[in-house]
């Protein structure tokens, strides 16, 4: 089976601290995803690397950095936290280029105060 | 680009009911359709897929097909139980402005409360 790991599952940080949340996965996936997810919104991509040191943004990429030295993890930077960054953040990854399945982490929920 | 829209929330069914969730999608050619569940305190999972249309997608005793006439891809499940409960996604892939890689898109998901 599919293995996607997140560091935490509940982080609790103030604002303008710096924030990292990383992911690893084990099945050699080339794509791995960054979303948030919140209430009414859906999930929405942050950013997301289809090969290791490559990244692309998403649909809301502000406020956020990302980090892939090796194939295996990615990781999600806050640079200075907000309070509107309050959220779940669910990582991905996945296989081919042509929207195939992406397989879930199972999520940090992130609270800035 | 590509969308996806699916009925709203919260549905609540007893247990056996019939459940739909509906979905329904606008798409250049014809992408794949997935459904992924998220269950309490879970990240998503993938439910089913169907990679043309007329597929049938099945899972766990949930089905999906394919309907380009319609643009569809309804969830549907004979007999749920309380272990059903969860928020259900449908998404579909859409090319992303650079690199053509593709991304999911996803529904805003659709709340299930299934009572014993």
């Amino acid at each position: 089976d599919v293995k996607v790991t997140q560091s935490s599952r509940y982080l609790v940080k103030r604002t303008g601290e710096k924030v990292f949340l990383e992911c690893v996965q084990d099945m050699d996936h080339e794509n791995m995803f960054w979303y948030r997810q919140d209430p009414g919104l859906g999930l929405r991509l942050i950013y997301f690397s289809y090969d290791v040191k490559m990244k692309e943004k998403g649909d809301i990429p502000e406020g956020y950095s990302v980090s892939r030295e090796k194939k295996e993890r990615f990781s999600l930077i806050l640079e200075s936290a907000s309070t509107n960054q309050t959220s779940m953040y669910l990582c991905a990854s996945g296989v081919g280029v042509l929207g195939g399945t992406q397989y879930f982490g199972p999520g940090t929920r992130l609270l800035v105060l | 680009g590509n969308s996806v829209t699916q009925m709203e929330g919260p549905v609540t069914l007893s247990e056996e009911a019939f459940l739909t969730i509906n979905c329904t999608y606008t798409a250049t050619g014809y992408p794949s359709l997935f459904w992924y569940v998220q269950y309490p305190g879970e990240g998503l999972q993938l439910l089913l897929k169907a990679t043309k249309a007329d597929d049938k997608g099945s899972n766990k005793g949930f089905e999906a097909t394919y309907r380009k006439e319609t643009t569809s891809f309804h969830l549907e499940k004979g007999s749920v139980q309380v272990s059903d409960s969860a928020v259900y996604f449908c998404a579909l892939p859409d090319p992303l402005i650079s690199g053509g890689y593709n991304k999911l898109i996803f529904g805003a998901g659709t709340r299930l409360a299934v009572h014993p």
